[in-house]
């Protein structure tokens, strides 16, 4: 069975910094492409961040330059390490399984997520 | 970017009646078009890929259609299970992008 837990959310002060990790069983996260997706409280979703099999990351402009994904294939885990937090980043952060080997595509997996609140 | 568009924002129907929700793309987006199911305080599971594909074990009264622009989510019997939020989700292109949701309430 395919399973994804999240941990490491938190309360963290603006300008800041986090790391999200996400912790993968029944696959392997260096067999799929893996993403981060994020819900602000009472909002929508929001794509976040993107690795491929082969280690390629994309992020969305406002997180570029100030979030990084990667992996752990040891420990078969998927980690965002969040800097220079806003308070517009106040959100639950998903891990999520993409469907197929492409960037381009729909989630068939997600964790519960963890919440980050960004505040003073 | 794609904006997506989902109407009605809300929708009320009792139990047993058919649901139909709509999303549309600010430009083609081919048949590349999800629907997602959240209920409170989950994570959102998938629903329909490909347009019209159910997910694994997603019940026959779910059903996707439409291609390029505009999209339908039509729920058929409506169970107490599937009052939730729905999201349209295209991956047709960079960067990925998803509608606003549509809340699918008792009445």
């Amino acid at each position: 069975e395919v399973q994804l837990v999240e941990s490491g959310g938190n309360l963290v002060q603006p300008g800041g910094f986090l790391t999200l990790s996400c912790a993968a069983s029944g696959f392997g996260v260096s067999r799929n492409f893996m993403g981060w997706v994020r819900q602000a409280p009472g909002k929508g979703l929001e794509w976040v961040s993107t690795m491929s099999t082969g280690g390629v990351t994309y992020y969305a402009d406002s997180m570029q330059g100030r979030f990084f994904i990667s992996r752990d294939n040891s420990k078969n885990t998927l980690s965002l390490l969040m800097k220079n937090l806003r308070l517009e980043d106040t959100a639950i952060y998903y891990c999520a399984k993409f469907g197929s080997a492409s960037f381009m595509d729909f989630f068939d997996a997600w964790g519960q997520g963890s919440l980050v609140i960004v505040s003073s | 970017e794609i904006v997506m568009t989902q109407s009605p924002d809300t929708l009320s129907a009792p139990p047993g009646e058919r649901a139909t929700l709509s999303c549309r793309a600010s430009q083609s987006v081919s048949s590349n078009l999800a629907w997602y199911q959240q209920k409170p305080g989950q994570a959102p599971r998938l629903l329909i890929y490909g347009a019209s594909t159910r997910a694994t074990g997603i019940p026959a009264r779910f059903s996707g259609s439409g291609s390029g622009t505009e999209f339908t989510l039509t729920i058929n019997t409506l169970q107490s299970e599937d009052f939730a939020v729905y999201y349209c989700q295209q991956y047709n292109n960079w960067p990925l992008t998803f509608g606003g949701g549509t809340k699918v309430e008792i009445k």
